[in-house]
């Protein structure tokens, strides 16, 4: 079974430019979440997408958004790009069939550096 | 808000010791979750750990949950190199299911 995939694996872009990342989750998984890590802040939750919906956000600006379409593949994009968004960002996908739990698995990242 | 806490954040081992690495928690929750991270990969799943006093063994690795205490425990069996990696504790709460928290993540060393 093909794990998490994230495109592209790594993007240099110049402050005040916009960036999209994507990710396609594990076939059969209809959530996405994504979370940005910094060796300063740690991995932060950014948002979590199932059914083509927003179900939970993180405490970032506005700049970061995202969605998801119908086949639960999910982008993400940050506008005006500040040298602080530099970082990896990971996808994970998980079942969210309804059950108890919901164990996520990761994506290998897109390594952001913005200049 | 939940916080998640884990100690130590910096570990050197040497190669045949046993350690714990804590992970403690600020908001009732029993879900918790264990992840792996070698430099420069991303995060691979340990352990799920679910309910009060639940344990989990792989290998050398061992977890533990307290929901009471709001505390988690990895321990380690003699240590080997292979275990070298950064490990992070998460937890989720109530019906946010895709939000994880994470701890700072402790940054695991073994030496010959």
């Amino acid at each position: 079974k093909a794990g998490v995939t994230q495109t592209p694996r790594y993007l240099i872009k110049t402050r005040g430019q916009q960036v999209t990342l994507s990710c396609s989750p594990i076939s059969g998984h209809r959530s996405v979440s994504w979370y940005q890590q910094t060796p300063g802040q740690g991995l932060q939750f950014l948002f979590e997408y199932f059914s083509e919906t927003q179900r939970n956000k993180g405490n970032f600006p506005g700049r970061f958004s995202g969605r998801q379409f119908s086949n639960s593949r999910s982008e993400m994009n940050v506008s005006t790009l500040e040298l602080g968004d530099s970082a990896l960002y990971l996808c994970a996908s998980s079942l969210r069939s309804g059950g108890y739990y919901n164990e996520q698995f990761f994506g290998p990242g897109t390594r952001l550096t913005v200049l | 808000e939940l916080k998640v806490e884990q100690n130590p954040l910096f570990l050197s081992m040497q190669e045949g010791k046993n350690y714990t690495i804590y992970c403690n928690y600020s908001t009732t929750s029993d879900r918790l979750y264990w992840y792996r991270q070698d430099p420069g990969k991303s995060l691979e799943s340990l352990f799920v750990l679910l309910s009060n006093g639940a344990v989990k063994q792989e290998g050398r690795l061992m977890a533990s949950l307290d929901t009471k205490a709001r505390l988690s425990t990895l321990h380690i069996t003699a240590a080997v190199h292979d275990l070298s990696a950064t490990y992070f504790c998460a937890v989720d709460i109530g019906t946010s299911y895709g939000k994880l928290t994470f701890g700072q993540g402790t940054i695991l060393t073994v030496h010959p």
